[in-house]
Order: structure tokens, then C-alpha cells, then sequence
């Protein structure tokens, strides 16, 4: 059985860094594309970003592109999310997202993880 | 950027009903196109991708049309586990995906 398990959210003053992380199992990890996608309370779904099997693609939504960084550790199965200058409006459930495909242009979102919440607040 | 946009917002639907849900791209997307279902609580289900394929585990009660500009999602005959939202997504441009707004169904 797939699973995706999000952690690392939290309350984080604007300005402010965060790492939040996917653990994966049930499948082959460096077979698949992975990606982050949020949802502000009460809103719909936001794609944040990508990243490739190998990691040799990456790509970002114009709203976070130079202050977020996707990785990800095939050896450890996990995908992460360093999140830096954080603003008020980057509050918000962020999901973890396995693509059916291994590149990062693949973009169907097959498996979904519970989420995790980042609350950027003064 | 490809904007997405869903109608309705919210339908309001009885149990054995067919609901028809509705998603439009600013431009052509071919078939590249994916449904999501979102309950409370629960982690977000892919439905339909290629605008018309089931994912795996999904009844056959839901059916995908479209291509090109317009997409339909139907559900024939709804049971009381389909209130949900509804999201479409569009996969043709990577730079970014982007999302309908989502329809929310709700029981009558």
C-alpha cells in the first residue's frame, strides 16, 4: 500500500525558515516524480513544485520560485521541502504528491498524502 | 499559464441522481487532463487522468469526457460517498499545473 507522510509543519514567524518532509513507502521511490502541492484554509489547490526521478529537473510556481528549495534522498525514500522567507500568505496545508510518471512533466498526482500545516503568523 | 475554471461551484444532488461536472481550459490542453476527489479528512483521490481513463479502484459509475478546451466529469448514479469536492487539473503545461477551483457536491 502507498503511503505518503508528511512532517515538519508548524507556527513560524514571518521572515522565517521551515523544512517540512515526505516519507514514502509501498512503492519504488526513484521510479516516480514527486511534488509538493498546499491548500490555504478554505481555498482550492495550488501546485508548489516538482522534482524528477533523479532530481536532474526541478521546477517551482512563480510564487515561491527563490525562496523554496525541493530535494529529495532516494536511499532514504523521502522528499523534503525547504521553505526560507516565509510570508504570511504561504500558510497553508502542503500535500506530498506521487506522479504516475518519473519525470517531473508527467503531472498526475496518483497518490496524496495526508498533509502537513505550515501557519506563518507574527 | 493555463487557467482552469469549474462549474458549478456547488450542486446540490439526491442519492441516485447523475451529477455532470464541468471543467474549461483558457486553451487547448488536449486530453491532458486529471480529476481529483476531496473528502474531509481523508487524502485527496485521483480519480480520471487523459480526460477519460480511470485510476485504478475507481467505479465505474464515474466517467470522463472532454478534450481540447472542455471536460466533463459524470458520476451516473450517485451514492452517498460521492459528496465531495471535485477538482480538475490540467497536465498539458508543466509551467505550472494549475487547478480548477474545485465544485463542491452536496446531498439535496
Amino acid at each position: 500500500e502507498v503511503q505518503l507522510v508528511e512532517s515538519g509543519g508548524g507556527l513560524v514567524q514571518p521572515g522565517r525558515s521551515l523544512r517540512i518532509s515526505c516519507a514514502a513507502s509501498g512503492f519504488t521511490f526513484d521510479d516516480h516524480a514527486m511534488h509538493w502541492v498546499r491548500q490555504a484554509p478554505g481555498r482550492g489547490l495550488e501546485w508548489v513544485s516538482g522534482i524528477g526521478w533523479n532530481s536532474a529537473n526541478i521546477a517551482y510556481a512563480d510564487s515561491v520560485k527563490g525562496r523554496f528549495t525541493i530535494s529529495r534522498d532516494n536511499a532514504k525514500n523521502s522528499l523534503y521541502l525547504q521553505m526560507n522567507s516565509l510570508r504570511t500568505e504561504d500558510t497553508a496545508l502542503y500535500y506530498c504528491a506521487k506522479d504516475l510518471s518519473p519525470t517531473l512533466t508527467g503531472g498526475t498526482f496518483e497518490s496524496w498524502g495526508q498533509g502537513t500545516l505550515v501557519t506563518v503568523s507574527s | 499559464e493555463r487557467v482552469m475554471t469549474q462549474s458549478p461551484v456547488t450542486l446540490s444532488l439526491s442519492p441516485g441522481e447523475r451529477a455532470t461536472l464541468s471543467c474549461r481550459a483558457s486553451q487547448s490542453i488536449s486530453s491532458n487532463l486529471a480529476w481529483y476527489q476531496q473528502k474531509p479528512g481523508q487524502a485527496l483521490r485521483l480519480l480520471m487522468y487523459d480526460a477519460s481513463t480511470r485510476a485504478t479502484g475507481v467505479p465505474a459509475r464515474f466517467s470522463g469526457s472532454g478534450s481540447g478546451t472542455e471536460f466533463t466529469l459524470t458520476i451516473s448514479s450517485l451514492e452517498s460517498e460521492d459528496f465531495a469536492v471535485y477538482y480538475c487539473q490540467q497536465y498539458d503545461n508543466w509551467r505550472p499545473f494549475t487547478f480548477g477551483q474545485g465544485t463542491k457536491l452536496e446531498i439535496k
